[in-house]
């Protein structure tokens, strides 16, 4: 159980392009998803919080222009990335927290999608 | 600010070592502390702890949290060469169940 799935896991493209990233809770309702950015021997660090129906919480530095947000229903949040240069290109990973009531529950990851742009 | 540090940042052991890392934490409102592991591709969930003294184990895996120190510890023995990874400590704390991540432990298995 407990599965994520993200869409695409590889996205090669030019420079000036908009980039949309899928994440999908397959088998469980995710009342919040979350959507983080890994560069190389480095940590996850997180980007937004996104909580269905509403607007994402982005963290400190994060332009939410750039990175637009957007969790329609319990099991899909898409990640934007407008008009993509060089310097967007990283390793982004997607993961879900499941609706469920009593106390803290882990957050299970997409396989991630490696962005390169030329 | 909420902060997570793992040691040691790297690792390198025999086959059928066992090992321990580290994982230590500052956090206002400390909720859970996680521990995944990272092959090629995003995290897989290990262990979720809550809960200080209590050891939680999965095979060759076990973890414990010790909140009057504010760490833990991620044990594995008869370490195999699958077991090649990087480990990371998350913190889960605050009302939006966000996690703040350390940098993680590259563990490399040699046969």
């Amino acid at each position: 159980g407990a599965v994520v799935s993200q869409h695409p896991s590889r996205v090669i493209c030019k420079s000036g392009t908009s980039v949309k990233i899928e994440c999908r809770s397959l088998d469980f309702q995710a009342t919040t998803m979350f959507w983080y950015r890994q560069f190389p021997k480095q940590s996850l660090m997180l980007m937004a919080t996104s909580n269905e129906g509403s607007k994402a919480t982005y963290e400190q530095g994060v332009e939410k222009d750039k990175f637009l947000i957007n969790h329609a229903s319990l099991t899909l949040s898409t990640l934007t990335v407008t008009s993509a240069h060089p310097e967007d290109s990283s390793f982004y990973i997607c993961s879900a927290r499941e609706r469920r009531t009593g106390g803290f529950q882990p957050q299970h990851f997409g396989d991630g999608t490696r962005l390169s742009i030329l | 600010e909420d902060k997570v540090v793992q040691s040691p940042l790297s690792l390198v052991v025999h086959e059928g070592d066992t090992v321990t890392l580290n994982c230590s934490y500052e956090v206002t409102n400390f909720r859970s502390l996680l521990w995944y592991k990272q092959e090629k591709k995003a995290p897989t969930f290990l262990f979720m702890l809550t809960s200080s003294g209590i050891e939680k184990k999965s095979g060759r895996l076990s973890s414990i949290l010790d909140k009057k120190e504010l760490s833990s510890i991620l044990n594995i023995t008869a370490t195999q060469t699958g077991d090649s990874a990087i480990y990371l400590c998350a913190m889960g704390g605050g009302s939006n169940y966000k996690l703040t991540f350390g940098k993680g432990t590259l563990l490399t298995v040699n046969p």
